[in-house]
């Protein structure tokens, strides 16, 4: 089962800054890897897949990168809706599909 | 527009049972892959199972031989059904469409294991 860890798992940013979420992958996963945004009482809404594409309807703001083992969002120009837990995942090996913990994105 | 609708969740003993369903619309249901996707309250995400358009299934080893995913095509609904409940199964669970990135997801059903 491929592990997926994410860090840090809290990160405090200031309205307007860019924020950097890092996801690593216990081995290879080559591109695929989708993000989710969560608000509390609220289902995980999709982001980014392929590692780097934009899901339908999601702001330009929002922009995945990395392959491999290493994968990062970045949120520029944070949105006061933007505070939620962020969570990546892999589906290159699987069953089972994985999950990495969750970083939470809270205001400075 | 996208919907899924979960229901079903309640408060069971342990060792009890349980049927989820998720009642999809604005979509071709039978054309797209289907999963649950568990969060135990204040954690994270779990992935619970998977079925295919053609009814193949694939399961995470915690609820293998005790949960069962299925679709029914022609009331565009997916269900899953839980025997052997444990406590550590206690979570939202959530349908959501797609094959490996998902896309939608429905707003969630409470399980509750407890005597």
């Amino acid at each position: 089962e491929i592990v997926m860890t994410q860090s840090p798992a809290t990160v405090s940013v200031s309205p307007g800054e860019r924020a950097t979420l890092s996801c690593r992958a216990s081995q290879s996963v080559s591109s695929n890897v989708a993000w989710y945004q969560q608000k509390p009482g609220q289902a995980p809404r999709h982001l980014i897949y392929d590692a780097s594409t934009r899901a339908t309807g999601i702001p330009a703001r929002f922009s995945g990168s990395g392959s491999g083992t290493e994968f990062t969002l970045t949120i520029s120009s944070l949105q006061s809706e933007d505070f939620a837990v962020y969570y990546c995942q892999q589906y290159n090996n699987w069953p089972p599909y994985t999950f990495g913990q969750g970083t939470k994105l809270e205001i400075k | 527009e996208v919907q899924l609708v979960e229901s079903g969740g309640g408060l069971v003993q342990p060792g009890g049972s349980l049927r989820l369903s998720c009642a999809a619309s604005g979509f071709t249901f039978s054309s797209y892959e289907m999963n649950w996707v568990r969060q135990a309250p204040g954690k994270g995400l779990e992935w619970v199972s998977y079925i295919s358009t053609s009814g193949n299934t694939r399961y995470a080893d915690s609820v293998k031989g005790r949960f069962t995913i299925s679709r029914d095509n022609a009331k565009s609904s997916l269900y899953l059904q839980m025997n052997s409940l444990r406590v550590e199964d206690t979570a939202f669970y959530y349908c959501a469409r797609g094959i490996h990135a998902f896309g939608y997801w429905g707003q969630g059903t409470l399980v509750t294991v407890s005597s």
